[in-house]
């Protein structure tokens, strides 16, 4: 596609309910990355993929999220019996190659979760 | 941990003025320094984007200024514009997954 797409865009759920957060990264990528976005903050790390090996998952905020990317090009986060300090909006950005001529990182128009 | 610091929080300029937001960073092992547009409601938007080995780059009217010892870094929004109004974060790219670590952001309001 000609950006990244990510979908659902607005998931309401209800505390305790797990959520599965999808993203088609620009065709090609080899890196792929979630962020996450608190209201009024810029946004911060989750994990990263390289193809379909997950590299560094150091920023997930604990045992409850989970990421795949099991073909190398579709990406899906799950959250698994969330809180309301999930709440956010789950960006994922995809960039061609993981050196310095691949540096640019295109984001998604973001997952708006919100947990009531 | 905050690597990457920015300010203002918000900034009101009057069309045709210069914007100036400004970032320091703490982590020398960054390498790749961008800034990001967001529009409410939007992903944020690969603005311009700087190597630490270059202390100035200009891309028609938005201007990143770059100082390596202070580990600073600014943007210039020169002739500020009403469409100008969004949310402007720097960020820095660096680490094992070579992510970027974003500032906080600041609200630019355009004035017409």
């Amino acid at each position: 596609g000609a950006g990244v797409s990510q979908s659902p865009r607005y998931k309401v759920a209800k505390r305790g309910q797990d959520v599965a957060l999808r993203c088609d990264p620009i065709s090609g990528h080899v890196s792929l990355f979630w962020y996450q976005q608190a209201l009024g903050q810029g946004p911060e790390f989750l994990t990263y993929f390289q193809n379909e090996a997950q590299l560094d998952k150091s920023g997930l905020p604990s045992d409850r999220f989970f990421a795949e990317r099991p073909e190398g090009s579709v990406s899906t986060l799950k959250i698994q019996r969330t809180q309301q300090e999930d709440s956010a909006v789950y960006l994922c950005a995809s960039s061609l190659a993981h050196t310095p001529t691949g540096n640019t990182i295109y984001f998604g128009e973001g997952s708006w979760l919100t947990v009531v | 941990q905050q690597q990457v610091k920015q300010s203002p929080q918000s900034l009101i300029v009057q069309k045709g003025g210069i914007s100036i937001i400004n970032c320091a960073y703490e982590n020398t092992a960054f390498d790749y320094f961008p800034w990001y547009q967001q529009f409410p409601g939007k992903g944020p938007a690969l603005l311009i984007a700087i190597r630490p080995d270059v202390s100035e780059k200009k891309e028609g009217r938005f201007t990143i200024s770059f100082n390596k010892s202070a580990k600073q870094f600014s943007l210039h929004i020169m002739d500020s514009q009403p469409g100008d109004s969004a949310t402007y974060f720097c960020a820095a790219r660096g680490g094992s997954a070579r992510q970027l670590t974003f500032g906080s952001g600041t609200q630019l309001t355009v004035l017409p």
